[in-house]
């Protein structure tokens, strides 16, 4: 079946970047678009960008453009979101997770992997 | 992009039906049927419930119903159980930015 296993647990300075990974198994990896999104301690979830396998190419979100690069490697079915100039405000659970060509819908999700950003 | 507007919190007895509420704009609900909701419980990743506004995935009790008019989608839980009482969150493509999606600020449903 379809799996999405994350990086484990990071803890970062401010001002430092942080790469989370994610590793997909049980489909053909470039058939499938893959978000990232994260949530904050005891908030909601937040849309922080898109790409796509198959060309790499992403979009993000208005509040983190600049600041994201989200990046593939076929060879190992492996997506990468990688965060920089990191603040406090950045503490979260980042999550990857899958949609079909001309699907709008997450599923599955990895499993989250936990950044936390502390001087 | 703002996220959609959801309310705080919702209780209901077990048997009972409750309705979540998921309000945006003819940028997102109101202009595509692609309005999905998530279940999370605590320190879990989200679950997929419904897509595509009504469709449920395989899998996923038919207690768990979706709809859409105008702005506003809506999640019914009917017959709650205990094991509902759970965070859900809606999503929806938006057109604000390209390939974009926005959540919902979450509901947490209570099982009195």
């Amino acid at each position: 079946q379809v799996q999405l296993v994350q990086s484990g647990a990071e803890v970062k300075k401010p001002g430092a970047s942080v790469k989370v990974s994610c590793k997909a198994s049980g489909y053909t990896f470039t058939s499938y678009y893959m978000h990232w999104v994260r949530q904050a301690p005891g908030q909601g979830l937040e849309w922080m960008g898109i790409i796509n396998p198959s060309g790499d190419s992403a979009s993000y979100a208005q509040k983190f453009q600049g600041r994201v690069t989200m990046t593939r490697d076929t060879s190992t079915s492996t997506v990468y979101m990688e965060l920089s100039s990191l603040r406090s405000e950045d503490t979260a659970v980042y999550y990857c997770a899958t949609e079909g060509v001309a699907e709008y819908w997450f599923d599955p999700w990895g499993q989250g992997t936990l950044v936390t950003v502390s001087s | 992009q703002s996220a959609l507007t959801q309310p705080a919190s919702v209780s209901g007895s077990p048997g009972q039906s409750i309705t979540i509420s998921c309000t945006g704009t003819s940028s997102d609900v109101g202009g595509y049927k692609y309005v999905s909701w998530y279940q999370q419980h605590p320190g879990k990743a989200p679950k997929l419930m419904i897509y595509d506004v009504n469709n449920r995935p395989s899998g996923v009790s038919n207690r768990f119903s979706g709809s859409k008019s105008g702005n506003t989608a809506s999640l019914t839980i009917s017959g709650l159980q205990a094991e509902d009482e759970a965070d859900y969150y809606c999503s929806s493509y938006t057109s604000s930015s390209t390939l974009g999606r926005v959540f919902g600020t979450g509901t947490k449903v209570t099982v009195l």
